[in-house]
């Protein structure tokens, strides 16, 4: 049973068109990672947020962390091929284990 | 220096052999992690190393065996696996005791068994 729901599983998308991928669980978690994996590549952390509603952008992407703590989304504005990927959210309960979603895979055509 | 590194990048190997992975960070991270991938599917986790100790084995069978001979240094050994072990594997490093556990992750090794 995967412990963060993450959708949709699929995205596939126009350049310049905006995405969103969402994370939810019913668990509360300390903090909660997002990641891109490209293929044959590992993961590469984008953010991780802390605080209940928490908001931090990089460039064009915007992530959301729930008040609750429970959820959170990854928003992409005037998506470009660069941002195709694997995107994975991952939730930390307790130390040193990290809860995966099953990922996002986002394709971005030109 | 802010990456993980793993070798090699590829590997085939028979079922009868014995291989290691190879995996090295020098940010001064005290947590290493095993993890095991299938394609489009999330990293699974195999083992964690804290402090040079292991601390968590998922269960993972003894045909896989961990080694952290130091605090850089984190080695997969690899004896009669089997073709559904096929993967990317990858490793990873964290500092513990912070408040979030941020994981960087090298770029894997990809594994196939003939």
């Amino acid at each position: 049973t995967q412990l963060l729901e993450q959708s949709p599983q699929f995205l596939s998308i126009q350049e310049g068109e905006n995405l969103t991928v969402y994370c939810n669980s019913s668990s509360v978690f300390s903090s909660l990672q997002w990641y891109r994996q490209e293929p044959g590549e590992g993961p590469v952390l984008l953010v991780t947020v802390v605080t209940g509603g928490e908001v931090k952008k990089l460039k064009r992407l915007t992530f959301q962390f729930g008040d609750a703590r429970k959820d959170s989304s990854l928003h992409i504005t005037a998506a470009q091929p660069g941002d195709t990927g694997l995107y994975l959210c991952a939730g930390e309960r307790n130390d040193y284990k990290l809860s995966f979603g099953a990922g996002t895979t986002v394709t971005v055509r030109a | 220096d802010t990456e993980v590194t793993q070798t090699p990048k590829h590997l085939v190997m028979g079922m009868t052999n014995k291989k290691s992975l190879k995996c090295e960070q020098h940010m001064g991270h005290r947590a290493m992690y095993w993890y095991k991938q299938k394609a489009k599917k999330p990293p699974e986790l195999m083992f964690v190393y804290s402090y040079e100790k292991l601390s968590i084995n998922e269960s993972v069978p003894s045909r896989f065996s961990p080694e952290c001979p130091n605090s850089s240094l984190l080695n997969l050994h690899l004896h009669a696996l089997q073709p559904e072990d096929s993967a990317l594997y990858l490793c990873a490093s964290s500092h513990p005791g912070t408040n979030n556990n941020e994981q960087f992750f090298g770029p894997g090794t990809r594994l196939t068994v003939l």
